[in-house]
């Protein structure tokens, strides 16, 4: 069975503080994700990345970064925290197939920025 | 850029067969479309993925038409345990990026 693995379930952090999101996965997988999710507007891609040390803009990048040094490890930044970033903070991974490509997502990470 | 659009609700009685229809222009030409249930407080899983006409599994089927602009999630007989949100995911034709919609919240009453 596929593992996705969020370091926390729920997080709160201070306005201006820089927030690391850990996400790691069991199964090898070249491409990972990260969404963030809020009421009445669905999961919406932040970032993803396709191979170790590469990655690409979603649809939502402003105000996040993120890092994948090592395959299995994909880590979500917020840079300076703001209360408009408070969400469910989903990550997910997949393999590189991309006719059927299914994501395998974590629990996810409630934050909240006070 | 592609876009899904979803019921936003739908509410069904236990027993009965539920049809989620998504629309989806601009889609990637070879890709899978591919659904998801989402329970509180957890993450996304996959339930079921088609290419074109009809597949089937053990928790539901999928029918997609020849033109692929859109695609009926089935669940037959449904049971208070499929209570959940429900999304299609296709891929954008331009950019590649996967297009999640606002997905169904489907509750199933007794």
């Amino acid at each position: 069975d596929v593992k996705v693995t969020q370091s926390s379930r729920y997080l709160v952090k201070r306005t201006g503080e820089k927030v690391f999101l850990e996400c790691v996965q069991d199964m090898d997988h070249e491409n990972m994700f990260w969404y963030r999710q809020d009421p009445g507007l669905g999961l919406r891609l932040i970032y993803f990345s396709y191979d170790v040390k590469m990655k690409e803009k979603g649809d939502i990048p402003e105000g996040y970064s993120v890092s994948r040094e090592k395959k299995e490890r994909f880590s979500l930044i917020l840079e300076s925290a703001s209360t408009n970033q408070t969400s469910m903070y989903l990550c997910a991974s997949s393999t590189p197939t991309s006719r059927k490509n299914i994501q395998y997502f974590g629990a996810g990470t409630r934050l909240s920025v006070l | 850029l592609a876009k899904t659009t979803q019921p936003i609700s739908m509410d069904s009685y236990e027993g009965q067969e539920v049809n989620i229809t998504c629309s989806h222009n601009n889609i990637a030409t070879n890709d899978y479309i591919t659904w998801y249930q989402q329970f509180p407080s957890q993450g996304p899983r996959f339930i079921i993925q088609g290419y074109k006409t009809k597949v089937k599994n053990e928790v539901a089927s999928l029918f997609i038409p020849a033109d692929r602009k859109s695609s009926t999630l089935s669940l037959p007989r449904v049971s208070l345990s499929d209570t959940a949100v429900y999304y299609c995911l296709p891929r954008d034709s331009g950019t590649y990026k996967y297009i999640f919609g606002t997905g169904t919240r489907l509750k199933v009453l007794a």
